[in-house]
């Protein structure tokens, strides 16, 4: 079946050490999202990508990294540069082909930095 | 600039009926969307609304009035399982296809 996936589903790692979080999809879509919740704050985009090989930041990019070097793939690190990295975050697709812009989330990634 | 507001949070009663509502300012619109977030899982697609009006799926409906720039979701014969966030988005400007969010209604069904 086509979908996203993301793993670890809980990850953990200890403050100052870089972390990279694993999204895939298979759905063939075009573009992909990166998203952070915390409690009450929604969800609030980090990067997106367009198409492979380009990828532009969102609105909270500080202390995070992406690529797009595959149409299916796209990574996203925690780096220690980032000062609250401990949150819930939600990768998410579209294909770029008309239709009404409806996002697919993957499960998303509880990441706790102790 | 783009907003959207929605309540924080609602309670109702197992078998009753709610309505969530949404107001959202954008510079362009280009349909509405509604989605449920149960808690520690992702956001699942309800339903979108480009066109004025109703639209009834199941015990779920969305309404749409674009010169109100106001959406509803309503819930109907409520269920303990209906006790989850329900989240407004609406496209951004431009083409790059990012959706703007609302914080989200956290809604309690209580029996």
């Amino acid at each position: 079946d086509g979908g996203i996936t993301q793993s670890p589903k809980y990850l953990f790692r200890k403050e100052g050490q870089n972390v990279t979080l694993s999204c895939e999809q298979n759905l063939n879509h075009d573009a992909m999202y990166w998203y952070r919740q915390d409690p009450g704050q929604g969800l609030r985009l980090i990067y997106y990508s367009q198409i492979v090989n380009d990828f532009q930041k969102g609105d909270i990019a500080e202390g995070y990294s992406v690529s797009r070097e595959k149409k299916e793939s796209f990574p996203l690190t925690v780096t220690s540069a980032q000062k609250n990295p401990t949150a819930f975050y939600l990768c998410a697709s579209i294909t770029n082909r008309g239709g009404n812009n409806e996002q697919f989330f993957g499960p998303g990634t509880r990441l706790t930095v102790l | 600039g783009q907003n959207i507001d929605q309540p924080t949070e609602m309670t109702a009663t197992e078998g009753a009926i709610v309505q969530i509502n949404c107001t959202y300012q954008t510079s362009g619109f280009n349909g509405l969307f509604w989605y449920q977030q149960h808690a520690g899982e992702a956001p699942t697609f309800l339903s979108y609304n480009v066109l004025d009006g109703l639209e009834e799926k199941g015990r779920f409906s969305s309404f749409l009035s674009r010169s109100k720039g106001y959406s509803y979701l309503l819930l109907k014969e409520l269920q303990m399982k209906d006790s989850a966030s329900y989240l407004c988005a609406v496209p951004g400007a431009g083409n790059n296809r990012k959706l703007i969010w609302g914080l989200g209604t956290s809604l309690a069904v209580n029996p």
